[in-house]
């Protein structure tokens, strides 16, 4: 097992198209998250998957975004309607249940340029 | 609402010196305190936690102190090497409908010099 994966590493979008990236974790992890991250910031939490279940969503996950995690291993973002202000990194993470101490596994993200 | 905080967006230390890169929480119940490490175009990677409950972890060159009443944690990086250039997040977790979830700082970049 080589890490978390994520595809593309880069796209390039116009404004108004959609976009979906891909995920995937470590085989072992039943964990994984979705954060973004902007010039300047540190990553921001978008949402959780437990196995295939949704659990939790940021306030910051527009009705634009969507999520999903069929069969607890692979996970796909879609952004519809792209703006501007989605350009970003969009990291994924996975873990194991106990790893409070050991931390998440990124990805080395998703960058997004929405001209 | 800035839960955590790195108020020093960058850091410049000789090769061989100690690096000091500090770390402001509000949120009492955070539980657990990560570092990540970032370099360009990788995503963030863990290197050094420590509990809620203790005040100082060690690994290696790196050693993370933690003040509860000051809300307040530290890395420290001795000796300094130039491969350590990079990003350092603070993070900070709590337990949320069964997981941790992760809190980060907006980051300190850290520039060894030779």
């Amino acid at each position: 097992d080589t890490g978390v994966s994520q595809d593309p590493r880069h796209k390039i979008t116009k404004r108004g198209q959609n976009v979906t990236f891909r995920c995937d974790p470590i085989s072992e992890h039943n964990r994984l998250y979705w954060y973004r991250q902007t010039l300047g910031q540190g990553p921001e939490f978008l949402t959780y998957f437990q196995n295939e279940a949704q659990l939790e969503k940021s306030r910051l996950l527009s009705d634009r975004f969507s999520a999903e995690r069929p069969k607890g291993s692979f996970s796909t973002l879609e952004i519809q309607r792209t703006e501007q202000g989605d350009s970003a990194m969009y990291l994924c993470a996975s873990s194991l249940p106990g790893d409070s101490l050991y931390g998440y596994t990124f990805g080395s993200g998703t960058r997004l340029t929405v001209v | 609402d800035q839960q955590v905080k790195q108020n020093s967006p960058s850091l410049s230390v000789q090769e061989g010196r100690i690096s000091i890169l500090n770390c402001d929480y509000t949120n009492s119940m955070f539980d657990y305190f990560l570092w990540y490490k970032k370099y360009p175009a990788e995503g963030p990677t863990f290197l050094i936690s420590i509990s809620s409950i203790k005040d100082k972890n060690e690994d290696g060159r790196f050693t993370v102190f933690l003040n509860k009443s000051a809300k307040h944690l530290s890395l420290h990086i001795v000796p300094s090497q130039p491969g350590d250039s990079a990003v350092y997040f603070c993070a900070a977790s709590e337990g949320s409908g069964g997981y941790q979830k992760v809190t980060f700082g907006t980051g300190t970049k850290l520039q060894v010099i030779p």
